[in-house]
């Protein structure tokens, strides 16, 4: 089965522009996550989407961040403007959800690395 | 909220020897576990999980974890390491009722031939 796939990879912006991210999760997974990870941190979560409504988005810097997933399928997240502390590798991870609202496990993209300078 | 504590920043072992990374949580109700993985250059990936049952559990690579309740610690073993262990390794716990997902600082763990 294919993977998390996000794009780009990497990303090199400088500060006050905008930059974009997209994943596609693995087919048929209902929820998407988003995570940001800074160097010597664990992956924070920024959004969480049940197909295509916002279940979790309580970390989300809202005065930059912005984040879709139209069709419930794939998503982009959205920094405008980017600031310097926004470096950090975003993470894109899918699962499948139980009727009990408890979670799978995840799988995980390769991720992106932002630098902004 | 549900907060996540590993208390391992760092581990150097030699080859053969035996691990135990710590993982403590917050939350009083039913939880589900995991550990992740991520060696260099690769994705997160899942090591192993606790939904329910037996305490013990056991996943991928000769890693188990034990889930202790009343001690809120879900900590990782392996009795005898090899160099391809060599990864940062994760704790996570998800608190249901479509709560996110709360992930530890992560310990990197060295392994020396």
């Amino acid at each position: 089965e294919a993977g998390v796939a996000q794009s780009p990879r990497y990303k090199i912006i400088e500060k006050r522009q905008s930059v974009a991210f997209w994943c596609n999760p693995i087919s048929g997974h209902a929820t998407l996550y988003w995570y940001q990870q800074i160097l010597g941190q664990g992956p924070k979560l920024l959004i969480q989407f049940q197909n295509n409504g916002v279940v979790d988005d309580s970390q989300l810097p809202k005065d930059r961040f912005s984040a879709e997933r139209l069709k419930g399928v794939d998503s982009t997240l959205k920094i405008q403007p980017a600031k310097l502390e926004d470096s950090a590798v975003y993470l894109c991870a899918s699962s499948s959800i139980r009727t009990s609202g408890y979670t799978y496990e995840q799988y995980f993209g390769p991720g992106t690395r932002l630098t902004v300078t | 909220a549900q907060s996540v504590s590993q208390h391992n920043h760092h581990v150097i072992l030699s080859e053969a020897a035996s691990l135990e990374l710590g993982c403590n949580y917050s939350y009083g109700g039913t939880v589900n576990l995991f550990w992740y993985v991520q060696y260099p250059g690769q994705h997160l990936q899942l090591l192993l999980k606790y939904f329910s049952g037996d305490p013990l559990v056991k996943g991928i690579k000769g890693f188990e974890a034990e889930f202790i309740k009343s001690k809120f610690s879900f900590n990782l073993r392996k009795p005898s390491v090899q160099w391809s262990d060599t990864a940062e390794y994760f704790c996570a716990v998800n608190s249901g009722g479509y709560q996110k997902v709360t992930f530890g600082t992560g310990t990197k763990l060295q392994v020396i031939p």
